[in-house]
């Protein structure tokens, strides 16, 4: 089964600076995707970024991108340029592997805090 | 717009009480989910359907029931049986089919339960 960890409970950042928000994981598949959503207070899950594992160049996705690291199993969301509407929690999700391909694991996930 | 529409956003529940959350669709989206979200925790599955009049347990399926007598409709009912049932819950959505497993899911805004 596929596993997700997110190490960063909380993170903080300044206000136009750049964070890093880590995401490691574990599975057998030679083909997966990742996926990276953004909860704000209100409680939605926004799809922010998507990477499948066959991709050779880094997802972008304007102010997000994805620091895909196979070797490493890591696929980190860097998000450029911090906004104060960015202070939300974020997870990372990889879909079940085999005949439950419908299924997404998620982390647990990080709360980032923007600093004015 | 299209979208998913979760009612209600808050619902309290008494001892014993069954109450049902109500998930509605409109992207013509074959999956539907359910998610429970504890503070501070990511997603876990409750149950899932892949089509019409068919649903599968998911990881923490007891004391929680559903049905999909339509497409656009996967209402979750928490039974007395579920003894710790507040929780924000979240209902989702995605395309199936060759590409299924890269797809991302589409969330509603979901229901905070609570016990009196």
């Amino acid at each position: 089964a596929q596993k997700i960890t997110q190490t960063q409970p909380g993170m903080f950042v300044q206000e136009k600076e750049a964070v890093t928000l880590d995401c490691t994981y574990d599975t057998s598949d030679q083909s997966y995707g990742l996926f990276w959503y953004k909860q704000p207070s209100s409680g939605e899950m926004i799809f922010l970024i998507y990477q499948g594992s066959y991709d050779e160049q880094n997802a972008t996705e304007g102010r997000y991108s994805l620091n895909f690291q196979k070797a490493r199993k890591s696929a980190n969301l860097v998000i450029s340029a911090s906004q104060l509407g960015d202070s939300a929690m974020y997870f990372c999700a990889m879909p079940n592997s085999g005949g439950s391909n419908y299924k997404l694991t998620f982390g647990k996930g990080t709360l980032l805090t923007v600093n004015p | 717009d299209g979208g998913i529409t979760q009612s209600p956003k808050y619902l309290f529940r008494k001892e014993g009480q069954n109450v049902t959350l109500s998930c509605e669709q409109n992207l013509n989206h074959d999956a539907m989910y359910w998610y429970r979200q504890d503070p501070g925790q990511g997603l876990r599955l409750i149950y899932y359907s892949q089509i019409v009049n068919d649903f599968q347990k998911g990881d923490i399926a007891e004391g929680y029931s559903v049905s999909r007598e339509k497409k656009e409709s996967f209402p979750l009912t928490v039974t007395s049986a579920q003894k710790n049932p507040t929780a924000f819950y979240l209902c989702a959505s995605k395309l199936t089919g060759p590409t299924a497993r890269y797809e991302k899911l589409f969330f509603g805004s979901g229901t905070q339960l609570s016990v009196l």
